[in-house]
């Protein structure tokens, strides 16, 4: 079975300082892992994901995430923030075959202070 | 690519009414996830399509849910007799064989007074 565990339900940060978002996860076999965004009231939107190969992985809006099997995790990391990456935020996992059916953290909550 | 379409975006029924949403995956994609997103939690698998087959449920999906997936290519999921713990945005997803990267549509966000 997969889980993941997302640490801090609410994270805030200041304009310009480093985001850093907490992912671990539980698998079995080799997963793929996933950052997605949410916007109020619309759906989730794909940041970056880790399927093989290099370990740090770039996506949009200066968003990075780095694969530490040994540390089972995959933190989500963005050197300076903005206004604009105030959202909520889910890690996500999925087997490598079959269903790639989803399974989703909690969620955090990033607050970007002026 | 239009990308993955919902509707209604909002309904608000009376507990104990039935109600029906719908999904339209991008169009050359063959699998369909419907996921059920509750306030402050994560999406919860709900069901998953591959083609017009439905090949797993998730045990959240109660006798009173139903989805279908005509032909493999939109998909209803229906909801029969609504309590007020329905109430939650049910969000559609696609993806094409193999590629594990779904893409979500806006979600349907269902009210049960």
């Amino acid at each position: 079975a997969q889980s993941v565990t997302q640490l801090g339900s609410h994270v805030s940060v200041s304009e310009g300082a480093l985001v850093l978002l907490r992912c671990n996860y539980s698998s079995s076999v080799p997963p793929y892992l996933f950052w997605y965004v949410q916007y109020p009231n619309q759906g989730l939107q794909l940041l970056l994901k880790y399927t093989t190969g290099a370990t740090l992985v770039k996506g949009i809006n200066g968003f990075e995430a780095e694969f530490k099997k040994s540390e089972t995790s995959f933190h989500l990391t963005k050197p300076s923030a903005h206004m604009s990456d105030a959202a909520e935020y889910f890690c996500a996992v999925s087997p490598t075959s079959g269903t790639y059916k989803y399974i989703f953290g909690t969620g955090t909550r990033l607050k970007v202070l002026a | 690519d239009t990308g993955v379409s919902q509707d209604p975006r909002h309904k608000i029924t009376k507990r104990g009414q039935n109600v029906t949403f719908r999904c339209d995956p991008i169009s050359e994609h063959n699998r369909l996830y419907w996921y059920r997103q509750t306030l402050g939690q994560g999406p919860e698998f709900l069901t998953y399509f591959q083609n017009e087959a439905q090949l797993e449920k998730s045990r959240l999906l109660s006798d009173r849910f139903s989805a279908e997936r005509p032909k493999g290519s939109f998909s209803t999921l229906e909801i029969q007799r609504t309590e007020q713990g329905d109430s939650a945005m049910y969000l559609c997803a696609s993806s094409s064989q193999g590629a594990g990267e779904l893409f979500f549509g806006e979600g349907s966000r269902l009210t049960v007074l």
